[in-house]
């Protein structure tokens, strides 16, 4: 089945640790996405890259870190210096301008939901 | 800049009724895309239902429709015979083609009532 996958699912983190979040997509698509999710909250975006060995800061870069050595691959590691990191963590994937019905549009992972102890 | 507006945080609806959602954009740009997306409790962001800016015609989706305004820089989201599986969190997002960045709604809550 094509889909995006994140691991794991829920992840602690002791005050002073880097953490890394997976998130794998098997869609082809060109673009992924990182975006933090709050309680009560819209989504805002930590980063994102349209290309392998690329990737742009999103409102929300400060404390995270990311990298694309391939395209079907996006982790982010939340470091010790982003001051308040629990929260839900969303990654998605879109195609970039193709033709077709899905062009343009976002798919998103399962989550990850991440607290610090 | 550009910002994506839900202004009902929280709405509530009986089943089998019909209930509209309301969002605003504000953009100067002509070539973007404009997407609604349900998370229900388990937290997956659903496509719902996604319009292109340069179609005047509004798109649908079985129970759900948008009423696109162009002009007024309106796009709300009409559901349509609500069902119990509706309850959930609905974004409203903004897309502009010159940065493939998404823009999201803070969301409006909906809970469909037996």
């Amino acid at each position: 089945d094509g889909g995006i996958t994140q691991s794991p699912k829920y992840l602690f983190r002791k005050e002073g640790q880097n953490v890394t979040l997976s998130c794998e997509q098997n869609l082809n698509h060109d673009a992924m996405y990182w975006y933090r999710q709050d309680p009560g909250q819209g989504l805002r975006l930590i980063y994102y890259s349209q290309i392998v060995n690329d990737f742009q800061k999103g409102d929300i870069a400060e404390g995270y870190s990311v990298s694309r050595e391939k395209k079907e691959s996006f982790p982010l590691t939340v470091t010790s210096a982003q001051k308040n990191p629990t929260a839900f963590y969303l990654c998605a994937s879109s195609t970039l301008g193709l033709a077709g019905s899905d062009t343009d549009t976002q798919y998103f992972g399962p989550g990850t939901r991440l607290t610090v102890l | 800049a550009q910002t994506v507006t839900q202004s009902q945080p929280e709405m509530s609806v009986q089943e089998a009724e019909t209930v509209t959602l309301s969002c605003t954009y504000d953009t100067s740009e002509n070539n973007y895309y404009l997407f609604w997306y349900k998370q229900p409790p388990s937290r997956q962001m659903i496509l719902v239902i996604r319009q292109e800016a340069y179609k005047q015609q509004n798109a649908t989706e079985n129970r759900f429709s948008v009423n696109f305004q162009k002009a007024a820089k309106s796009f709300s989201l009409k559901i349509s015979d609500s069902q119990l599986g509706d309850t959930a969190m609905y974004f409203c997002a903004f897309m502009w083609t010159g940065t493939y960045k998404y823009i999201f709604g803070t969301g409006t809550r909906l809970k469909v009532l037996a």
